[in-house]
């Protein structure tokens, strides 16, 4: 069965810092595109960040930029997000999400998600 | 970056109905527009890809249309388990963007 499974979502101050984690299984992670997609309580999708297959090509919302760092380790069919300097508005559920089509850029396959909670 | 423009916010609608939804994208897009499909407190799901293209799996009575800027999500005989939120996305450029969803709500 493929399926993604988030962690790494949990409590922060602002300013702090998070990793988020993102494992694979049931098809071969390293030749699919991925990303990161966030849903702030009580509202729509927001786009984060996107890695291409070999992590040679990334790209981040612009109100991540700066903050948030997407990786991955094929190896371990696994997806991270490293976000710095959290911010309140950074409260959402993050969801990984496998990239298909043009540019990877639509998503196909969902983790449950993990949810990210920023006090001030 | 690329606005896209959702309409109704809101459709309230009985099992039976034909409900659509309307996506405007703020520049023109080709044909690299999806559909998801979310129910509460779960992650979305893929309903319709390159505009028209039915995820497998997804029942028929789902069909998606348009070009360039313009494109229609319709569910042609809704059933119960399609009460949800529905969100576009437009997959042409980055950053890529969401319409801001579309709540089918049991009338």
């Amino acid at each position: 069965e493929v399926q993604l499974v988030e962690s790494g979502g949990g409590w922060v101050q602002t300013g702090g810092s998070l990793r988020l984690s993102c494992v694979a299984s049931g098809f071969t992670f390293n030749t699919y595109e991925m990303n990161w997609v966030r849903q702030a309580p009580g509202k729509g999708l927001e786009w984060v960040s996107y890695i291409g297959s070999s992590a040679t090509s990334t790209s981040n919302a612009d109100s991540v930029k700066g903050r948030f760092s997407i990786s991955r380790d094929n190896s371990r069919s696994s997806l991270y997000l490293q976000m710095n300097s959290l911010r309140v508005e950074d409260t959402a559920i993050y969801y990984c999400a496998r990239g298909v089509g043009f540019g990877g850029g639509t998503f196909d396959v969902w983790g449950p998600g993990t949810m990210v909670t920023v006090s001030p | 970056d690329i606005q896209m423009t959702q309409s109704p916010s809101y459709v309230s609608a009985s099992v039976g109905d034909s409900v659509t939804i309307t996506c405007r994208a703020s520049q023109a897009i080709g044909s690299r527009l999806a559909w998801y499909q979310q129910k509460p407190g779960k992650a979305p799901k893929l309903l319709i890809y390159t505009t028209s293209s039915l995820k497998f799996g997804v029942p028929s009575r789902f069909s998606g249309s348009g070009s360039g800027t313009d494109f229609t999500l319709t569910i042609s005989s809704l059933q119960a388990e399609d009460f949800a939120s529905y969100y576009c996305q437009q997959s042409n450029t980055f950053p890529l963007t969401f319409g801001g969803g579309t709540k089918v709500e049991v009338k």
